[in-house]
């Protein structure tokens, strides 16, 4: 089947240490990008990738970063300078030529 | 940033009844407006892109309206089913942006059976 898978589904850390997000593609998408859901929010861009090795800082990319070392794959790390990372992650992908984005089913991040 | 309003941010609605609900964005720089249904615990899945004003899109019971001159997105749906509880997402998409999004918050529809 093909989709995006996100792991974990729920993932909990202590203040101050960084954690990586995954996001997997197996659509043959070029573009990937990661959003953030906090509650009464639209879903805010963090970051983007159009191609293999190039990204682009979105809305909120303050205290995050990313990797686009392969087509599938597009990992988002929570940094500890991340003020409030406590949130709902989202990846997305779009095909080339096309634009409607389809979603992972994300993960749920808690900072304790 | 470009501010992308939904309204209401819910709603309940008794089985059989017929609802609508809101999108307005930004009337410049218009490039697409996208419709998705986010069902809980699952992914959010594209219902409509529409890129011309006066496009209406169908799809089952659930249409969708846009007035690009006016900024605004009506979504239709007819004789609302409880499986149609959803939150439903618009994303304005202006030109020369490389076909990001912008996200409104939501409208929650609740449908009782």
């Amino acid at each position: 089947d093909g989709g995006i898978t996100q792991s974990p589904k729920y993932l909990f850390r202590k203040e101050g240490q960084n954690v990586t997000l995954s996001c997997e593609q197996n659509l043959n998408h070029d573009a990937m990008y990661w959003y953030r859901q906090d509650p009464g929010q639209g879903l805010r861009l963090i970051y983007y990738s159009q191609i293999v090795n190039d990204f682009q800082k979105g809305d909120i990319a303050e205290g995050y970063s990313v990797s686009r070392e392969k087509k599938e794959s597009f990992p988002l790390t929570v940094t500890s300078a991340q003020k409030n990372p406590t949130a709902f992650y989202l990846c997305a992908s779009r095909s080339s030529g096309t634009d409607t984005q389809y979603f992972g089913p994300g993960t749920r991040l808690t900072v304790l | 940033i470009l501010n992308v309003e939904q309204s209401p941010q819910s709603l309940h609605v008794q089985e059989g009844d017929s609802t609508n609900f809101t999108c307005s964005f930004p009337s410049s720089n218009f490039y697409a407006l996208h419709w998705y249904r986010w069902e809980t615990a699952k992914s959010p899945e594209a219902l409509f892109v529409m890129t011309l004003n006066g496009d209406e899109k169908k799809k089952g019971r659930i249409s969708a309206t846009l007035n690009t001159k006016e900024g605004y997105s009506y979504l239709y749906i007819k004789g609302s089913q409880p499986e149609d509880s959803a939150t439903y997402l618009c994303a304005f998409g202006y030109s020369g942006s490389a076909r990001q999004l912008t996200f409104g918050s939501g409208t929650q529809l609740t449908v009782l059976p």
